[in-house]
């Protein structure tokens, strides 16, 4: 099925480990984000890329690293795992600028004890 | 003050109300979305606008580049619309989203 895929939905880490999260979308988009979810805040950027080989740092960067080898995957990195960086992250994406559609993954919870 | 305002906060409702949620935003914006997401769920756009009005089944948004304010209206309200509607704005070259903080909708028998 077309759409944005984020893998695992659920993940439990310890304190300093390490992990990625995977999302992949097979609508051919240039632009893709990704986003944390925290209770009672809105949605906030924390890497996007606008094409393969190109990404850029967000509002929330700090602890996270991100790649785009390839139109279709753009994993977030989490290093060294902190308890500030449990949430549910959401991958997305658009075909373009300005009037494309979004589209979104449906989530990965975090929680790091 | 947030880029972005969403009123009210939570919204309880009987089935069949008509029902108005409001997003206010103070920047220059290429678009707007107007997003669902049930609890313990993904997010879904309903509508995406630059100007004037949708229309999807019982769905209505609008938007006022003007006045810099858009509205998302629920005709015949049911309890199936009961979720978080969240007003994102999508600014720049690189199509950045900066969101609100969602309006919890509670639509009851």
């Amino acid at each position: 099925n077309a759409g944005v895929t984020q893998t695992p939905k659920f993940r439990i880490l310890k304190i300093g480990q390490s992990m990625t999260l995977q999302c992949t979308q097979d609508m051919n988009h240039n632009y893709m984000y990704w986003y944390r979810q925290d209770p009672g805040m809105g949605l906030k950027l924390i890497y996007y890329s606008v094409g393969a080989g190109i990404t850029d740092k967000g509002e929330v960067p700090n602890g996270y690293n991100v790649s785009r080898s390839t139109t279709e995957d753009f994993p977030l990195r989490l290093e060294l795992a902190a308890p500030s960086q449990t949430s549910v992250y959401f991958c997305a994406s658009i075909t373009g600028a300005n009037t494309g559609e979004l589209f979104f993954g449906e989530g990965s919870r975090l929680t790091v004890l | 003050k947030n880029e972005v305002e969403q009123s009210p906060q939570n919204l309880t409702a009987q089935e069949g109300e008509f029902i108005t949620i409001n997003c206010s935003y103070s920047v220059g914006i290429s678009a707007l979305h107007w997003l669902q997401q049930h609890p313990g769920g993904g997010i879904v756009s309903l509508f995406m606008l630059s100007s004037g009005k949708k229309k999807h089944g019982r769905l209505i948004a609008t938007i006022n580049i003007q006045e810099k304010h858009s509205s998302l209206h629920i005709t015949a309200s049911h309890p199936r619309d009961s979720a978080v509607y969240i007003c994102a704005i999508r600014t720049g070259t690189a199509s950045k989203l900066t969101f609100g903080t969602g309006t919890r909708l509670q639509v009851t028998l």
